[in-house]
C-alpha cells in the first residue's frame, strides 16, 4: 500500500512564502501531483514531478526527491485567494498507475 | 475546452434510499474515475474505467455501490441503499490514455455533495 503524509493545517501572511511538505512511501513510484482545492470546489491541477528537482510555474514551485520520498510545494508572494487545501497525490505503477491522495493541507492566508 | 461535467451538484436523501450521480468527462479522455471525498480528507478512488471497461474497483463497496460507463463516454455511479457514512462529495475525474499503462493528468469535475439523513 501507500502512505502519504502532509501537515493538516498551516497559516501564513499575505505576501510571504510558504512551503507545504509531503512525504510518501510507495513501491512503484511513477509521479507526484499537487492539486489545489478551494472549499466546496473540485481539486485543480497545480504541478507534476516525476524526476528529482524543482519545477517552477509562476508563483508556485514543486520539488521532488525520490530517494527521500519527499516533495514540497512552495508558494511565493502569497495572496488571500491562495487560502485553500493543497493535496499531494502519488501515482504507483504497481497499483495500476492509480493516484493515492494525502489528506490535504489547509492553508490560511492572513492579511 | 469544456471541463468535466457532473450532476446533480447537491443531493439530500434519507438512509436506505437510492441515489445516482452522472458524469460527462472531457471530450477525448478515455479514462474516467469516481472518487469519494469525506469532509476534511483527500479523495479516495472508488472505481476507474478505461473506455467502457473497469480497470480497478477494489475500493468500491460492491454490496451497495455500482457504476457503469456503457458507451465509453458518460458514466453513472449509484448507491443503493445509502447509509449515513456515505455522506461525502463524489468527484468524477478524467484523463487521456497515453498508452503502455500510462494516463495523463487527471481533471476533476465540480462534484456532487451527498447528504444522507
Amino acid at each position: 500500500g501507500q502512505n502519504i503524509d502532509q501537515p493538516t493545517e498551516m497559516t501564513a501572511t499575505e505576501g510571504a512564502i510558504v512551503q507545504i511538505n509531503c512525504t510518501y512511501q510507495t513501491s512503484g513510484f511513477n509521479g507526484l501531483f499537487w492539486y489545489q482545492q478551494h472549499a466546496g470546489e473540485a481539486p485543480t491541477f497545480l504541478s507534476y514531478n516525476v524526476l528529482d528537482g524543482l519545477e517552477e510555474k509562476g508563483r508556485f514551485s514543486s520539488f521532488l526527491s525520490r530517494s527521500k520520498g519527499y516533495s514540497y510545494l512552495l508558494l511565493k508572494e502569497l495572496q488571500m485567494k491562495d487560502s485553500a487545501s493543497y493535496l499531494c497525490a502519488v501515482r504507483d505503477r504497481n497499483a495500476g498507475n492509480m493516484l493515492t491522495f494525502g489528506g490535504g493541507t489547509r492553508l490560511m492566508v492572513k492579511p | 475546452e469544456a471541463g468535466v461535467a457532473q450532476s446533480p451538484r447537491y443531493k439530500i436523501i434519507e438512509k436506505r434510499q437510492s441515489v445516482a450521480f452522472w458524469c460527462n468527462p472531457i471530450s477525448g479522455h478515455a479514462t474516467l474515475y469516481w472518487y469519494q471525498q469525506i469532509l476534511g480528507q483527500g479523495p479516495k478512488l472508488l472505481i476507474q474505467f478505461q473506455n467502457n471497461g473497469v480497470v480497478d474497483d477494489s475500493q468500491l463497496p460492491k454490496d451497495r455501490f455500482s457504476a457503469e460507463r456503457l458507451k465509453g463516454v458518460d458514466s453513472t455511479l449509484k448507491i443503493q441503499p445509502a447509509k449515513l457514512e456515505d455522506s461525502a462529495v463524489y468527484l468524477c475525474a478524467s484523463s487521456r490514455w497515453t498508452g503502455a499503462g500510462h494516463t495523463d493528468t487527471q481533471y476533476f469535475g465540480p462534484g456532487t455533495r451527498l447528504t444522507v439523513l
